[in-house]
C-alpha cells in the first residue's frame, strides 16, 4: 500500500471548513485514498474514498490533486463533535496488511 | 445487520493468563483483521485473515493466535498473557476489494497486570 503523511495535529473554528492535507506520493494508478476517524477510542469510522475525481457524500468532501500524490479531506463546517484523529490511507486489495499511522488530530476550538 | 461485533469490551488478566478476544461479523466480508493501539500511537495490524481457513501474521503477531474456521468469527487468542499486551483491540473487515469500507468493531480495552 501506498505510504501516507499526514500532519500530527490541526485546529479549526467552530462553523469554518476544516481541510486536512494527506500526501500519498507513491500511490499506483488502482489504488484508492480513503479516510476515516477516530473520536476518542471508538473504532475508526469509513468518511469517503475516491481514485481520481473530487468525492462529496453528507459527511465530507475528497479533493484528489491530479496528478493523485496528494488530497484533501473537507469538513465544510466543523463542529465539537468533529474533534478526533483523521486517518488517510491507500489500501491495497482487501485491505491487506494495511496499517493506520498516527494520523491527525483534529480539535475544533468553540 | 450488527456490523462488526467484539466481545468483552473490557477485561482485566494477569499475568500468565490465557484469554480470547472475539470478533464477529455478519456482512459475509472476506477479509478480517485484528489490530492494536496503544496510547498515542496508531493502529498497528497484529493478524489477519483473506478468507476461511487463511491466516496471516501482521507487523506484530508475537505473542497473538489466530484462526479463521468460518468467514463470520476471527477470534485472537493470548496465550500467556504479558503486561505489554495492555492495549486496546480493534477487529475489522472488508470486503476482498480495492473500492469497499472497512468496518471496525468498538474495541476491547485489555489490562495485564
Amino acid at each position: 500500500d501506498a505510504k501516507t503523511t499526514q500532519p500530527p495535529s490541526m485546529d479549526c473554528a467552530e462553523g469554518r471548513a476544516a481541510n486536512l492535507p494527506c500526501n500519498h506520493s507513491t500511490i499506483s494508478g488502482n489504488e484508492y485514498v480513503y479516510w476515516y476517524r477516530q473520536i476518542h477510542s471508538q473504532g475508526p469510522q469509513y468518511i469517503i474514498h475516491g481514485l481520481k475525481n473530487n468525492e462529496t457524500n453528507e459527511m465530507a468532501s475528497l479533493i484528489i490533486t491530479e496528478d493523485r500524490k496528494s488530497s484533501t479531506l473537507i469538513l465544510p463546517h466543523a463542529t465539537l463533535r468533529d474533534t478526533a484523529v483523521y486517518y488517510c490511507i491507500s489500501p491495497p486489495r482487501g485491505y491487506q496488511k494495511v496499517t493506520f499511522g498516527i494520523g491527525t488530530k483534529l480539535q475544533v476550538i468553540p | 445487520n450488527a456490523g462488526v461485533t467484539q466481545t468483552p469490551k473490557f477485561q482485566v488478566l494477569k499475568t500468565g493468563q490465557s484469554m480470547t478476544l472475539q470478533c464477529a461479523q455478519d456482512m459475509n466480508h472476506e477479509y478480517m483483521s485484528w489490530y492494536r493501539q496503544d496510547p498515542g500511537m496508531g493502529l498497528r495490524l497484529i493478524h489477519y485473515s483473506v478468507g476461511a481457513g487463511i491466516t496471516d501474521q501482521g507487523e506484530v503477531p508475537n505473542g497473538y493466535n489466530v484462526s479463521r474456521s468460518t468467514t463470520e468469527d476471527f477470534p485472537l487468542r493470548l496465550l500467556s498473557a504479558a503486561p505489554s499486551q495492555t492495549s486496546v483491540y480493534f477487529c475489522a473487515s472488508s470486503y476482498w476489494d480495492t473500492n469497499t469500507e472497512a468496518f471496525f468493531g468498538q474495541g476491547t480495552r485489555l489490562t495485564v497486570v
